[in-house]
């Protein structure tokens, strides 16, 4: 069974710092993986894809990476701005369905 | 396209009441997910569509939940005698079908229910 993990759960940094987001997942067998941010309240917005022939993509301050023989993704943010604030959660796709970890919420202190 | 439309946006209502919401897809999508999501938890998985075929429901949707998909359109989400603990955002996702160039999947705003 397909078993995402987020750390941290929760990280404070100061605005301008870089900061990486780290993910794992128990089943390499993955189709594709997905981050997103969630605003309190709010849905789910697309950050990045990245398909399981690809190591890394890229958009604007953000980068994703992908490990699939060591289970692992990170997301990279440069420069971090008090608009980043929000949830960040990455996702699995095993082909059917997507599998979500639980999240690290990210406070940029202005 | 806008995008993934979920209406209502909120729902409040009394335990044992039947509640229904709506998810309108990208349009060329035909992947269709359904997910329920509590405080402080990522997504939980419930179940989707391909095309009208409902082909996966998780062990999470009881007796008390049915999803329909009619022509492959928008879909439904009914909830009956609702218990405190269906209280949730329940957010709805679309996307192109396993192997398309493009997978990613795209999720609209939810709707939060709140069970009194």
């Amino acid at each position: 069974k397909q078993e995402v993990t987020q750390i941290p759960a929760a990280l404070s940094v100061p605005e301008g710092e870089n900061l990486v987001l780290n993910c794992s997942f128990t089943d390499s067998a993955i189709y594709n993986l997905q981050w997103f941010r969630q605003d309190p309240g709010k849905g789910l917005t697309s950050l990045l894809l990245i398909q399981s022939s690809q190591r890394e993509q890229t958009s604007g301050r953000l980068n994703a990476s992908l490990d699939k023989s060591s289970g692992r993704s990170t997301l990279y943010i440069a420069a971090s701005q008090p608009g980043d604030s929000a949830t960040y959660l990455c996702a699995v796709g095993p082909g059917d369905k997507i599998i979500f970890g639980k999240g690290t919420r990210l406070h940029i202190l202005p | 396209d806008t995008g993934v439309s979920q209406n209502p946006r909120h729902k409040i209502t009394k335990r044992g009441q039947n509640v229904t919401f709506r998810c309108d897809p990208i349009s060329e999508h035909n992947r269709l997910y359904w997910y329920r999501q509590t405080l402080g938890q990522g997504p939980e998985f419930l179940t989707y569509f391909q095309n009208e075929a409902q082909l996966e429901k998780s062990r999470l949707l009881s007796d008390r939940f049915s999803a329909e998909r009619p022509k492959g359109s928008f879909s439904t989400l009914e909830i009956q005698r609702t218990e405190q603990g269906d209280s949730a955002m329940y957010l709805c996702a679309s996307s192109f079908p396993l192997g398309d160039s493009r997978p990613e999947a795209f999720f609209g705003q939810g709707t939060r229910l709140t069970v009194v």
